[in-house]
């Protein structure tokens, strides 16, 4: 039972170069989001899905596209990476209609040259 | 809007001495509340909540309490350890499961 898992953990990108990011949960959560984390300003929801099929957007979605295809996962993409995208990602996910606890990943840190 | 102000860090104390950490918030409903914290290269944890005013959340030692006159939620420890050290996140939720999180604390324990 790995939980919630995050690939990469880390990554550097050259400005235009375009990426994904995969959040992956064995806990049949139907909920899944994603967030980045910069210093000072806590964390900020990018997108969310509150089931296979569906996304939605959250604070800052500008720049980023997300799929869930799979109910166990959430992809996070980044089609012309620029050096603003620089941050931890975190991914999480909850069951549904729980405002109980959120499940968090162990975090992606990008870096945009 | 909605959101969470917490005050900055960050706080350096001494094993065993009492933790304070205020975190006020402005929401247009009635949210839950929350406290995480991330330990150093690890993802978010909870560590308490409290879903009602007056409630008190409490877990491993800390404790906080939902104060709505004070639209405050302050976290608050006896006795803090070297194993304490983390960033502590106060948070709310109102709708939709959406979380709305303060800039973080950044809490070290010297030995």
């Amino acid at each position: 039972n790995a939980g919630v898992t995050q690939t990469p953990k880390f990554r550097v990108l050259k400005t235009g170069q375009s990426m994904t990011l995969l959040c992956a949960q064995d806990m049949n959560h139907e909920y899944m989001y994603w967030y980045r984390q910069d210093p000072g300003m806590g964390l900020r929801l990018i997108h969310y899905s509150v089931g296979e099929g569906t996304t939605a957007k959250g604070e800052v979605p500008d720049g980023y596209n997300v799929s869930r295809l799979k109910k166990q996962n959430f992809l996070l993409g980044l089609e012309s990476a620029a050096p603003s995208q620089t941050s931890v990602y975190f991914c999480a996910t909850d069951r549904v209609g729980s405002v109980d606890t959120q499940y968090f990943g162990p975090g992606t840190r990008l870096t945009v040259l | 809007g909605n959101s969470v102000t917490q005050m900055e860090g960050p706080v350096t104390l001494s094993e065993e001495a009492f933790l304070t950490i205020n975190c006020t918030y402005t929401a247009t409903g009635y949210p839950s509340l929350f406290w995480y914290v991330q330990y150093p290269g690890e993802g978010l944890q909870l560590l308490l909540k409290a879903t009602k005013a007056d409630d008190k959340g409490s877990n491993k030692g800390f404790e906080a309490t939902y104060r709505k006159e004070t639209t405050s939620f302050h976290l608050e420890k006896g006795s803090v350890q070297v194993s304490d050290s983390a960033v502590y996140f106060c948070a709310l939720a109102l709708y939709g499961n959406k979380l709305v999180f303060g800039a973080g604390t950044i809490l070290r324990v010297k030995s």
